[in-house]
């Protein structure tokens, strides 16, 4: 079993649909990240979390930490938020990242 | 600022070939990382460095080296190259201030990627 699991795997969602994606870990951890990756491009950063919610835009990261489990939701979604998004934790001991597999998001116009 | 800069983008290379993937980071973090993504699959960390001088072993360090002379260079070398390290190769970079036993909870900053093909 993966230390990190997110869910689902591929999403699909017409434009201005609410959506959520979530990550399951099983190990401590001192933060947790949430990543966008488009096609063919580079990898961006849009949350870091040890704690509660952040939001940025019509971007939202909750992280529970009793329950091992962190959610990122898109609200009125756009055919621009298409992309990989990538749940990383950093471990509790040490000083590695691990990450999750990605969920393909496709949001159709 | 630059961020963090990678080159080659691409590259072919031939079994057996060595070569070095560059990257620089202008914004004096400490963490610095190279992962591979293979289609289909997550992120691997390779090498990761906490800072200048210090380096240690990722899931997945065989047939790769790294150094870290300095805050802002991380390269990454592969001696004798095999079709199984044909992959997208990312370096990455923090900052936290806790010191090597903190553990990274600083805002992670890519690159843009190489493409390397191993033929």
């Amino acid at each position: 079993k993966n230390e990190v699991e997110q869910s689902p795997q591929n999403l699909t969602a017409q434009e201005g649909e609410f959506i959520t994606i979530n990550c399951s870990y099983s190990v401590g951890i001192s933060a947790l990240h949430w990543l966008q990756q488009h096609p063919g491009g580079g990898i961006v950063s849009l949350f870091m979390l040890s704690s509660g919610k952040k939001k940025h835009g019509r971007l939202i990261a909750t992280i529970n930490i009793q329950e091992k489990h962190s959610s990122l939701h898109i609200t009125a979604s756009h055919p621009r938020d298409s992309a990989v998004y990538i749940c990383a934790v950093t471990l509790g001991y040490g000083n590695k990242l691990v990450f999750g597999a990605g969920t393909i998001l496709r949001v159709k116009s | 600022n630059a961020g963090v800069t990678q080159t080659p983008k691409f590259r072919i290379l031939k079994i057996g070939q060595s070569m070095t993937l560059q990257c620089t980071q202008d914004m004096n973090h400490n963490y610095m990382y190279w992962y591979r993504q293979d289609p289909g699959m997550g992120l691997k960390l390779i090498y990761y460095s906490v800072g200048a001088g210090i380096t240690d072993k990722g899931e997945v360090p065989n047939g790769y080296n790294v150094s870290r002379s300095t805050t802002e260079d991380f390269p990454l070398r592969l001696e004798l190259a095999a079709p199984s390290q044909t992959s997208v190769y990312f370096c990455a970079s923090s900052y936290t201030g806790g010191g090597p036993g903190a553990g990274n909870t600083g805002e992670l900053f890519f690159g843009e990627g190489s493409r390397l093909t191993v033929l």
